[in-house]
């Protein structure tokens, strides 16, 4: 079966600290991998989402970027962080786009 | 813009009753409709997927489409205190949109 997984769960950072959030997915390849963002209370922002190695789409533009360096990896970064970076972080993974999408753990990142 | 449409709530249900959850959508290209469950501070977990028209029932939840009204909804029946949470509707096309939820409490 397949499983996803992202860490770390949480975190505090200072504004103007660098960021890595790191996704793995395991028992599937080529996957396509989401990067969501959920603030407080609010609903699923997608960030970033690849439909393979290097291949990396940005759906919001802001200090965050993505990477794929491995098939079934994906990595979230900021080399400086800010105050609204501050959210929920959810990883997610799908086999074709519009399908159900799975969800990892999350991460908590609160900027302060 | 594509949207998905969800009454933020919160909805509140007595324990025993059915709840009814209720999503509108904008792309009338959607093929595939999903509704995830979301405990507070954790991820979003898939409770049933539908692609036709009519009702699709998995124990006491029940999804509804209708594509003409671009409708979807979610019932649970004998509502449980564990059924409180926030419901994501989303639709899709070339990609997944989620709605920003509804929150449901249960009452005892």
């Amino acid at each position: 079966s397949q499983t996803i997984h992202q860490w770390p769960a949480t975190l505090v950072q200072p504004v103007g600290s660098p960021l890595s959030l790191e996704c793995t997915v395991e028992g599937t390849s080529n996957p396509n991998l989401y990067w969501y963002r959920q603030a407080a209370g609010r609903g699923l922002q997608l960030l970033f989402y690849s439909v393979g190695i290097g291949q990396i789409s940005s759906e919001v533009p802001q200090n965050l970027s993505a990477s794929r360096p491995q098939d079934r990896q994906f990595i979230l970064s900021s080399k400086k962080l800010l105050l609204s970076d501050s959210g929920f972080y959810l990883c997610a993974w799908d086999w074709n786009s519009g399908n159900t999408i799975y969800f990892g753990e999350g991460s908590w990142l609160t900027v302060v | 813009q594509k949207e998905v449409e969800q009454n933020s709530g919160p909805l509140s249900v007595p324990e025993g009753a059915i709840a009814s959850l209720n999503c509108t959508y904008s792309d009338r290209g959607s093929q595939s409709f999903f509704w995830y469950r979301q405990y507070s501070g954790k991820s979003p977990e898939l409770i049933m997927s539908i692609y036709s028209n009519g009702d699709k029932e998995d124990g006491r939840f029940t999804a509804q489409l209708n594509k003409a009204s671009q409708y979807v909804s979610l019932l649970i029946r004998d509502s449980q205190p564990s059924d409180s949470a926030t419901y994501l509707c989303a639709a899709s096309a070339s990609k997944i949109i989620f709605g920003s939820g509804t929150r449901l409490s249960i009452r005892p």
